[in-house]
């Protein structure tokens, strides 16, 4: 499994945008990133996925870099009910993967 | 709405007193995950079942096993819990195995006494 790296905690004021970062450097060319994220006492929730280009949805925004050893989620204008533990995850494409979750980002939004 | 529902989401037991917790889905998907998180860690998980099939994860404890009677439930069974196994259990499913979204329910959490 690819090892990621991710800040511990960040801090983001509301209605701003939030770039939440995660190196894998260790990342095959056939692992999708995926995030999660996990609100305060609640079971994890997908966020985005992707494989070598840029990808939206209404949640959020992946930027992969062009190497693909790291990404950023990009939360385009963060509200309270966006604080949570964010986790980036990369997974096979090749059948039988599970989601190993790494440590994660505590994300905390200032009012 | 529920997809995933998980019961009960409170459970007290005492420490060897067998404890099954429940999960049941709406999705009528393939896989269902068991996951175990204790406190400021991240979800690991135990085992998965692909339809009818049963895989266990090399770390998981003998002390703990599953049930998939049907599509729609999975049990998992805690035969002799200890003080160690409190944590907050979380029941996902996911279409297929290959790189498929997972949707998890609200969790089950566990206390040892």
């Amino acid at each position: 499994d690819a090892k990621t790296t991710q800040p511990n905690s960040m801090e983001s004021n509301e209605e701003e945008p939030v770039h939440l970062p995660c190196n894998h450097s260790t990342i095959s060319g056939t692992d999708y990133i995926h995030w999660y994220r996990q609100l305060p006492s609640q079971g994890p929730e997908y966020v985005i996925h992707g494989l070598t280009s840029n990808v939206n949805n209404r949640m959020a925004s992946l930027a992969i870099a062009e190497d693909r050893k790291s990404s950023t989620l990009i939360l385009h204008r963060a509200t309270l009910r966006d604080a949570a533990v964010y986790y980036c995850i990369p997974i096979s494409n090749f059948g039988n993967e599970k989601l190993t979750f790494g440590t994660g980002t505590r994300l905390t939004i200032i009012p | 709405d529920a997809m995933v529902i998980q019961n009960p989401r409170y459970q007290v037991t005492q420490f060897g007193k067998p404890v099954t917790l429940s999960c049941s889905q709406t999705l009528n998907h393939n896989v269902m995950y068991w996951y175990q998180q204790k406190s400021s860690q991240a979800p690991k998980l135990l085992f998965h079942y692909y339809d009818k099939d049963f895989n266990n994860e090399a770390d998981t404890p003998d002390n703990f096993q599953s049930r998939r009677p049907n599509t729609s439930f999975c049990f998992l069974d805690i035969r002799s819990p200890g003080l160690g196994d409190a944590a907050m259990y979380l029941c996902a499913t996911s279409r297929d195995l290959k790189y498929n979204e997972q949707f998890f329910g609200p969790g089950t959490r566990l206390t040892v006494l």
